[in-house]
């Protein structure tokens, strides 16, 4: 067990919809990050927040928007869903220092749009 | 763009060998390279990591070979065993604006037949 919890583990949705996944860090790490895993793509890089501030962005569509709030949980939405949304979206948290840059990655949530 | 070429896609290899995977980078300015390893429904985890200065890192039956000047690190499997059969990813990271990260290659999924 990482430490990282993320819910919900499935999700079913239409084109069009709006979903949130949500993600708790491992306790007494400041840092989560996103990142989306496709068959195709492998591990595709999100964003990354950072004790609730934006730290850094990758390749994430303007539908998705992301935040971390004060008890540094954090929250991946995504909206007006696409056929090519679903994937497996991971959350991972680290203490994101030099000398701390393991990331623990959660179960992550499948998304399958429908 | 920031890229990591992994080789090969998938690999069998049979018990008591040994699994080698490859991994290229492009980008100089990493100095951090892990190995996550990833089973089914599961997230990544971390496996081993080497940064620059050393050429090679062994722990246990997993070691890391690390080509400075190839810009190349490769991941041997000692001893392969069935229950190593999983997906293995390489990553590489730098520090940019504060944060830490990683840059996948696409993933190795090896089966060890017995």
């Amino acid at each position: 067990d990482s430490g990282v919890t993320q819910t919900p583990k499935h999700l079913i949705t239409a084109t069009g919809q709006r979903v949130t996944l949500r993600c708790s860090p491992r306790s007494g790490d400041l840092s989560v990050y996103w990142y989306q895993q496709s068959l195709d793509q492998g591990l595709q890089f999100l964003i990354q927040y950072y004790n609730g501030e934006e730290r850094a962005k990758g390749n994430i569509l303007e539908r998705f928007s992301a935040q971390q709030f004060p008890d540094l949980h954090s929250e991946l939405n995504l909206s007006s869903l696409e056929l090519g949304d679903s994937a497996l979206y991971f959350c991972a948290s680290s203490v994101d220092s030099v000398g701390g840059r393991e990331l623990f990655f959660g179960e992550g949530s499948r998304l399958t749009v429908l | 763009q920031q890229q990591v070429k992994q080789s090969p896609q998938s690999l069998i290899v049979q018990k008591g060998g040994i699994s080698i995977i490859n991994c290229a980078y492009e980008n100089t300015a990493f100095d951090y390279f892990p190995w996550y390893q990833q089973f089914p429904g599961k997230g990544p985890a971390l496996l081993i990591a080497i940064r620059p200065d050393v050429s090679e890192k062994k722990e246990g039956r997993f070691t890391i070979s690390f080509n400075k000047s190839a810009k190349q690190f490769s991941l041997h499997i000692m001893d392969s065993q069935p229950g190593d059969s999983a997906t293995y990813f390489c990553a590489a990271s730098n520090s940019v604006a504060g944060s830490y990260q990683l840059t996948f290659g696409k993933g190795t999924k090896l089966s060890v037949i017995p």
